[in-house]
């Protein structure tokens, strides 16, 4: 286990059309965050899992966005409906409890074009 | 007011000189601060963190950290093409969730 892994790297989708990304975080880590970014912009966060549990959801994330850590380990994040507005790249990164000393590891991010 | 602001930059430095980028947060409740180096169509990855006042060094990069006024920076000596990114810097606010700013956008020319 060499990192955060995420999948798949770029999606492109048709507006409208559900789409859902993975994300595999360092098998120790028991915290997990998704961020989204758009260009030039910093990281914006979306939400975070303790373990199974999800924690906090940010405003940002609409009734079209759902989050899920069924087993504690990897997380899907789902967007129905995609709308233009969505296109951005979604970061996952995973951390120990504690660690906001030590700060999160990223994944490469799955890059997200709506048509 | 952004929870964490930066300098959009671009910052732009002869190789060899130390760039300097700043950053100011809000929430007067954060402990915990990170920069991140961020290149382009990649993902962040953390270079520093700080977290009590004062200067801390690790190879060519200083952290400094004033909380009274809200202040936290990097410093690059001996810059390198290679420094060439994006910096974002990081703040851990009281809800313990990572706020990011912008970033700022250095070059650094051969």
């Amino acid at each position: 286990d060499t990192g955060v892994s995420q999948d798949p790297r770029h999606k492109i989708t048709k507006r409208g059309q559900n789409v859902t990304f993975r994300c595999d975080p360092i098998s120790e880590h028991n915290r997990l965050y998704w961020y989204r970014q758009t260009l030039g912009q910093g990281p914006e966060f979306l939400t975070y899992f303790q373990n199974e549990a999800q924690l906090e959801k940010s405003r940002l994330l609409s009734d079209r966005f759902s989050a899920e850590r069924p087993k504690g380990s990897f997380s899907t994040l789902e967007i129905q409906r995609t709308e233009q507005g969505d296109s951005a790249m979604y970061l996952c990164a995973s951390s120990l409890p504690g660690t906001g000393t030590y700060g999160y590891t990223f994944g490469s991010g799955t890059r997200l074009t709506v048509v | 007011q952004k929870e964490v602001e930066q300098n959009s930059g671009p910052l732009s430095v002869p190789e060899g000189a130390i760039a300097s980028l700043n950053c100011t947060y809000s929430d007067r409740g954060s402990q915990s601060f990170f920069w991140y180096r961020q290149y382009s169509g990649k993902s962040p990855e953390l270079i520093m963190f700080i977290y009590s006042n004062g200067d801390k060094e690790d190879g060519r990069f200083t952290a400094q950290l004033n909380k009274a006024s809200q202040y936290v920076s990097l410093l690059i000596r001996d810059s390198q093409p290679s420094d060439s990114a994006t910096y974002l810097c990081a703040v851990i606010d009281n809800n313990n969730d990572m706020r990011f700013g912008a970033g700022t956008r250095l070059t650094v020319k051969p």
